[in-house]
């Protein structure tokens, strides 16, 4: 069965300090691994989408990264604006992403 | 419109009554996609649309649960004879469907049922 696996399922960061967001997953097949970012109360936004093992994507503070068995989202220089829940998914190509539990990051002031 | 949008946005029913939640996709978009997130959980997939057919509807949890989607635009996710367990937010995305699977979501409907 396939697996999405995200950790930790909250962390909390002071502004400024760095840090890392796993997500793991067993899935024959992998087409693809998304990473999205979901605010209270709103749907999920898409950030980035990562195709093979050694990709990397970059947007703003944020950098994806994936191996054949992992994906790590990290987060550099975090500001307030940045705390949200970080969800990872996979698809096979089947037009279904399988969502892990997401992430929930505060970053204090 | 801009984006998703999702109707009601809040719905409270009692249980045994049935409901209906509406998704108005991205205009052009020809695929839809309905996912349920409970309460610290990661969100659970429902039914795929291509145009007003469904291909994927492996995700509904029990035949209360049904779909629709008419002239390739808005759909209506229904659940008949609720239960307190189908209480979660219900999202709906769409993406172009041309093999993009960058989804965009609506802010979802909140489902409590008492």
């Amino acid at each position: 069965e396939d697996q999405v696996t995200q950790s930790p399922e909250a962390l909390r960061l002071q502004e400024g300090e760095s840090s890392s967001l796993n997500c793991s997953y067993t899935v024959s097949g992998l087409r693809g691994l998304f990473w999205y970012r979901q605010d209270p109360g709103k749907g999920p936004e898409f950030l980035f989408t990562l195709y093979s093992a050694g990709e990397e994507k970059e947007k703003e503070r944020l950098k994806a990264t994936l191996t054949k068995k992992e994906s790590f989202l990290h987060i550099t220089a975090p500001k307030p604006e940045d705390s949200a829940t970080y969800l990872c998914a996979v698809t096979k190509g089947a037009q279904k992403l399988v969502f892990g539990q997401g992430t929930r990051l505060t970053i204090n002031p | 419109g801009a984006g998703v949008s999702q109707s009601p946005s809040n719905k409270v029913t009692e249980k045994g009554k049935d409901v209906e939640l509406r998704c108005d996709p991205i205009s052009g978009h020809t695929a839809l996609y309905w996912y349920r997130q409970s309460l610290g959980q990661g969100l659970e997939f429902l039914i795929y649309f291509q145009g007003n057919s469904a291909p994927d509807k492996s995700g509904l949890p029990s035949d209360r649960f049904s779909a629709e989607r008419t002239g390739g635009s808005v759909s209506t996710l229904t659940i008949q004879r609720t239960q307190q367990e189908d209480s979660a937010v219900y999202l709906c995305a769409s993406s172009p469907g041309r093999g993009d699977e960058k989804l965009f979501f609506g802010s979802g409907t909140q489902l409590s049922v008492l």
